[in-house]
């Protein structure tokens, strides 16, 4: 089993959809989380940081951790084209970051 | 004002040579990463690598080496390139006790074996 799985997509909607962007993770420890976009032919940049259960909000993104389930989501409000990216989701066990475990990304188009 | 950078960033080569790709961050981070990331977009740690520490992922072949001469270099180099080798080439860096403790990624190579 991998230590994050994460729905590869693709994902299409229409502009101003909320697009919900999830991963499941195995390991209870993990307590950091993260989401990059990364758009094509680039590398991927951070766009969401929370540690522990609960959510955080930024603009049109907010990020949420339920480890109880052990489950990650991004929601994205009013999504617009330039969102069009994919979506990787994170986690660490440590402070450091020094080992990361990625989910396989997830194809996000929106359309106008 | 890039942050961290690589070169090249394409690099198309025949099976069996020996190629290495550069990598430099000014952000004054004391860790670097070098990361594969696949077809279908899965990206994988092959090493993590500070002033103290080399830390290398067991699934990767020691075909692969990476070589830092100072804290905000970390080159990768490959021998003997094979088929199954082509990807695209991230690295990565980061600083030990940040409030914000996370990697910031280059670019990419794309590298493309024939």
């Amino acid at each position: 089993q991998k230590e994050v799985e994460q729905d590869p997509g693709p994902l299409s909607v229409p502009e101003g959809a909320i697009v919900s962007l999830n991963c499941t993770y195995s390991n209870s420890a993990f307590q950091y989380f993260m989401w990059y976009r990364q758009y094509s032919r680039k590398g991927p940049e951070l766009l969401m940081y929370t540690y522990s259960s609960g959510n955080k909000e930024d603009g049109r993104f907010t990020a949420q951790v339920d480890k109880s389930s052990k489950y990650i989501s991004l929601f994205i409000r009013d999504s617009q084209p330039s969102d069009s990216a994919t979506y990787l989701c994170a986690t660490s066990s440590r402070t450091g970051a020094n080992n990361l475990f990625f989910g396989t990304g997830t194809r996000l188009t929106v359309i106008p | 004002d890039t942050a961290v950078s690589q070169t090249p960033k394409y690099l198309v080569t025949q099976m069996g040579n020996d190629k290495s790709i550069k990598c430099e961050q000014n952000l004054g981070h004391d860790t670097m990463y070098w990361y594969k990331q696949d077809s279908k977009k899965f990206l994988k740690i092959m090493f993590s690598y500070n002033n103290k520490e080399l830390i290398i992922n067991e699934t990767v072949p020691n075909r692969f080496s990476p070589k830092s001469p100072d804290k905000a270099h970390l080159n990768l180099h490959i021998n003997s390139l094979e088929l199954g080798d082509s990807a695209v080439y991230f690295c990565a860096s980061s600083q030990e006790g940040a409030s914000l403790e996370t990697q910031y990624f280059g670019p990419g190579t794309r590298l493309l074996v024939l």
